[in-house]
């Protein structure tokens, strides 16, 4: 089965630094996607990276798929208080030729906190 | 759109008691899942449904059943609660890449449950 290691477990940062999130899978990604977790509410998705080289940004928050496919990054750039919260990697274990039927294995997930 | 919601937010049970947790979603989507979420667990898939009146066990499906009578409707249960089935509760759903969706998951705010 597929395994998704992330790092790191929890990070402490100044508010206006930069940081990222890493998400490093035991298995060829066929679908990665992020997402968002305020403490206490529900799973709010950020991007989903398909194809080897991939990257996509919102607003501060840039995602990237590396060529082989077996690592992503989520990287905020100046950070704010409102980035806080749980950032969890998910994949697809058998990508498109699923249907994405099975559901998404997650990563543990990491917890920012933003220092003002 | 309410997108997809979850009944009743809180639940404390006794162990041995049986209750049911509802998930609806207004997207018409096909597919719908079952998660729990515990402390340095992560996600984990309980149950999922690929269509109305279709189910399948996910990683973690024992203790648990699931019905889908009604496309957008997921309900699961707990026959006899334990301990071991505190958690919170996610619902998501999601329409599939094969069928010109992007395969993202929307999940529910989530059921925090306590089982004494």
């Amino acid at each position: 089965s597929q395994e998704l290691e992330q790092s790191p477990q929890s990070l402490i940062v100044q508010e206006g630094k930069n940081l990222t999130i890493n998400c490093t899978s035991s298995k060829t990604l066929y679908g990665l996607y992020w997402y968002k977790q305020k403490y206490g509410e529900g799973l709010i998705f950020l991007m989903m990276l398909q194809k080897g080289g991939e990257e996509k940004s919102h607003e501060k928050i840039t995602a990237k798929l590396d060529e082989k496919k077996q690592q992503s990054s989520l990287h905020i750039t100046a950070s704010q208080p409102s980035h806080a919260g749980i950032y969890l990697c998910g994949a697809a274990p058998r990508g498109h030729s699923g249907g994405g039927a099975d559901g998404l294995t997650f990563g543990k997930g990491t917890h920012l906190i933003i220092q003002p | 759109n309410a997108g997809v919601t979850q009944t009743p937010k809180f639940r404390v049970l006794k162990t041995g008691q049986s209750m049911t947790l509802l998930c609806a979603q207004d997207m018409n989507h096909e597919y719908m899942y079952w998660y729990r979420q515990d402390p340095g667990m992560g996600l984990r898939l309980i149950h999922y449904s690929v269509g109305e009146g279709t189910t399948a066990k996910g990683e973690v499906p024992d203790g648990y059943n699931v019905s889908r009578l009604k496309k957008q409707n997921f309900l699961l249960g707990l026959e006899s609660a334990a301990p071991s089935q505190t958690s919170v509760y996610f619902c998501a759903s999601s329409y599939p890449i094969l069928a010109g969706g992007s395969n993202e998951q929307f999940f529910g705010p989530g059921t925090r449950l306590t089982v004494l």
